[in-house]
């Protein structure tokens, strides 16, 4: 167990709804970061909150997006969701804020998201 | 930003030690090596990460060569429970942080 939780473990849902994914990050981490890993694209990095702002962003489309609650749990939101979205959906934690000789980061078990 | 290679897929008889190796030439005088594995879907798992020195913990040894231009994970006694894709990861800048980014790794399948 990583100390890192995500809800819901498994999301079914048609095209053009919105979603909301859940992260709490491990006691004491700052950090939280969300990844996209599909069959075709690995894992995809798509953005990082430290402490309730958001630090660094990747691959992520406009449709979606995310915030850090001053709790530090965090939620990413998913909308106008196309098939291709399907996939699944990891948060990860870490107590550094990203430097590079940061600390290492642990992963959920994900949300497994399928789009019909 | 320092970038890593792995060969695509290997294998390990049980009970066998299993050597990963990890190519990062590119890799900048303070980035530390994280490795990952990944059991089937699952969410990555933190294995160990080093920055010159050898390492290891109760999973799993690092050693990195003296240039520090590649490394080997080692799992000293393989298990069938170690069958999963495995990670050798720098983090990569991304605005003002540096982000664990994942390549494609290393299946490895341990085998009775």
């Amino acid at each position: 167990d990583s100390g890192v939780t995500q809800t819901p473990k498994h999301l079914i849902t048609a095209t053009g709804q919105r979603v909301t994914l859940r992260c709490s990050p491990r006691s004491g981490d700052l950090s939280v970061y969300w990844y996209q890993q599909s069959l075709d694209q690995g894992l995809q990095f798509l953005i990082q909150y430290y402490n309730g702002e958001e630090r660094a962003k990747g691959n992520i489309l406009e449709r979606f997006s995310a915030q850090q609650f001053p709790d530090l749990h965090s939620e990413l939101n998913l909308s106008s969701l196309e098939l291709g979205d399907s996939a699944l959906y990891f948060c990860a934690s870490s107590s550094g804020q990203g430097d590079i000789v940061d600390t290492e980061a642990f992963f959920g078990q994900g949300t497994r998201l399928t789009v019909v | 930003d320092a970038k890593t290679t792995q060969p695509t897929s290997m294998d390990c008889a049980e009970g066998r030690a299993a050597n990963l190796p990890c190519n990062h030439s590119t890799i900048s005088g303070n980035e530390y090596v994280y490795w990952y594995r990944q059991i089937h879907s699952q969410g990555p798992q933190y294995i160990i990460h080093g920055l010159k020195n050898n390492e290891t913990n109760e999973m799993a040894s690092l050693i990195i060569t003296e240039d520090r231009k590649s490394s080997t994970l080692i799992l000293p006694h393989a298990t069938l429970r170690d069958t999963a894709v495995y990670y050798c990861i720098v983090r990569a800048r991304s605005g003002g942080s540096y982000i664990p980014t994942f390549g494609r790794g290393t299946s490895l399948i341990v085998h009775p």
